[in-house]
């Protein structure tokens, strides 16, 4: 089975630039995860989307970072314009209802603005 | 400030030995708790979760719950060096699968 896919793998941009990262859920499952990770604040919720429908948008991240589910089986994050700020690896993780908060992560994407 | 609080940040131990992680939130509407282990370069994966007071064991894996204070932890018996990684815990609160999670345990454990 193939599992949750995640492109890039690695992102260098310049500050002020527009990035999206990609991410492929696991076939089936109906909720999707946009998390950021960084040393400092650990894994921090982006978006959450329940069968296509957005759940959570992330609060403080609004203003700069966009997720859209274009359809049940990919997943889009747009950050505009990054900052140096942004540097982090982002993780996609995907879930089926009914499997109790069992989170499936991709391997993720390292961002990195200069 | 953090939902999920987790402690100690980092925690060696040497092989064979015990590994004990805490972890609390303060958000009185949770109702779910899971750990997640991470090793170096990787991403998360579930290891165990508990929803009912009390303990659960898998293995040398034992985590325990007390939903009045809102507090889990995870012990590890007989750690090995493939237990070295980054430890973290979930939470959720009744109804939704929406995973808050703490800023995790380092465990390093010493052959």
């Amino acid at each position: 089975d193939a599992g949750v896919t995640q492109t890039p793998r690695h992102e260098v941009a310049e500050k002020g630039q527009t990035i999206i990262l990609k991410c492929e859920p696991v076939s089936g499952h109906n909720d999707l995860f946009w998390y950021r990770q960084t040393k400092i604040q650990g894994l921090e919720l982006l978006s959450y989307f329940r069968s296509k429908s957005l759940m959570e948008d992330g609060g403080a991240f609004k203003d700069r970072f966009k997720a859209e589910m274009l359809n049940s089986s990919f997943s889009t994050l747009k950050i505009q314009p990054t900052e140096p700020k942004d540097s982090a690896v982002y993780l996609c993780a995907s879930s089926l209802w009914g499997e109790a908060g069992q989170l499936y992560f991709g391997e993720g994407s390292k961002l990195t603005v200069l | 400030q953090q939902k999920v609080q987790q402690s100690p940040e980092s925690l060696i131990v040497p092989e064979g030995g015990m590994a004990s992680l805490n972890c609390t939130s303060s958000d009185r509407n949770v109702d779910y708790f899971w750990w997640y282990r991470q090793h170096s370069g990787k991403s998360p994966k579930m290891l165990m979760s508990i929803f009912s007071n009390g303990e659960k064991e898998e293995g040398r894996f034992t985590v325990h719950l007390n939903k009045a204070s809102l507090h889990t932890s995870l012990h590890i018996r007989d750690s090995q060096p493939s237990d070295s990684a980054l430890y973290l815990c979930a939470a959720a609160s009744s109804g939704s699968w929406q995973l808050i999670f703490g800023s995790g345990t380092q465990l390093t454990v010493m052959p």
